[in-house]
């Protein structure tokens, strides 16, 4: 039973265009959402989150959107540098803090 | 900045052997977090602990336990060794204030043969 799901397993972008990564959830006690960059070989690397209060946060080129009458969020990386390329993992937790669920990926390749 | 520490970082152990691994949380963090993810996989919850006492458990197999001791460390502890218990190990810690991330070690990765 996947509670978080990214159905995109890859995305290919051009250098200084908009990435946008994509994540669903079905549980409605996830309160909190995260994303998280990984290398191979290295642990996830906190990115951003957001909690189910907002439905935007900002910081820098990344900035993650949360619909959660459609339990929906979304991560936009303005502009895309190839250094971004990694697979990037959306996360959830309910009850602020707890147990993290993870989506399966999506690993983003931003072109030179 | 600290980050979270594990050791080892790789291990290469026979089956039905036991193996050890150690997590480092970030200093002042009183929570700490296990999982694997498995080749190709996303990384599934194991167990999690707040002040030294268990505060959660996912899919962790009867086979292993785990513990937070009084300096914070943790230690996954996993006997009878199976191939499929090769994976990479994360652990993460966090201060356990509501709405904060959790920070990922750099993972042990157990190879069983």
């Amino acid at each position: 039973d996947q509670q978080v799901k990214q159905n995109s397993p890859s995305l290919s972008v051009q250098e200084g265009r908009i990435s946008i990564l994509n994540c669903d959830y079905t549980n409605s006690m996830f309160d909190y959402f995260l994303w998280y960059k990984k290398y191979p070989a290295e642990g996830p690397t906190f990115l951003i989150s957001i909690s189910s209060i907002k439905d935007k946060n900002e910081d820098g080129r990344f900035t993650v959107f949360l619909n959660k009458s459609a339990k929906h969020l979304s991560l936009h990386i303005v502009p895309s540098q190839p250094g971004d390329s990694a697979v990037y993992f959306c996360a959830a937790s309910a009850d602020s803090g707890s147990r993290l669920t993870f989506g399966e990926g999506t690993q983003l390749t931003v072109n030179p | 900045a600290a980050g979270v520490i594990q050791s080892p970082r790789h291990l290469i152990k026979e089956k039905r052997e036991t193996a050890t691994l150690k997590c480092y949380p970030i200093p002042r963090h009183d929570t700490v977090y296990w999982y694997q993810q498995g080749p190709g996989q996303d990384p599934q919850f194991l167990i999690s602990f707040y002040e030294k006492m268990q505060s959660d458990k996912g899919s962790i197999p009867d086979r292993f336990s785990a513990q937070q001791f009084s300096d914070y460390h943790s230690e996954l502890n996993m006997s009878s060794l199976e191939l499929g218990d090769s994976a990479l190990y994360f652990c993460a810690s966090s201060s356990g204030t509501p709405n904060t991330e959790a920070f990922f070690g750099q993972g042990t990765r157990l190879t069983v043969v």
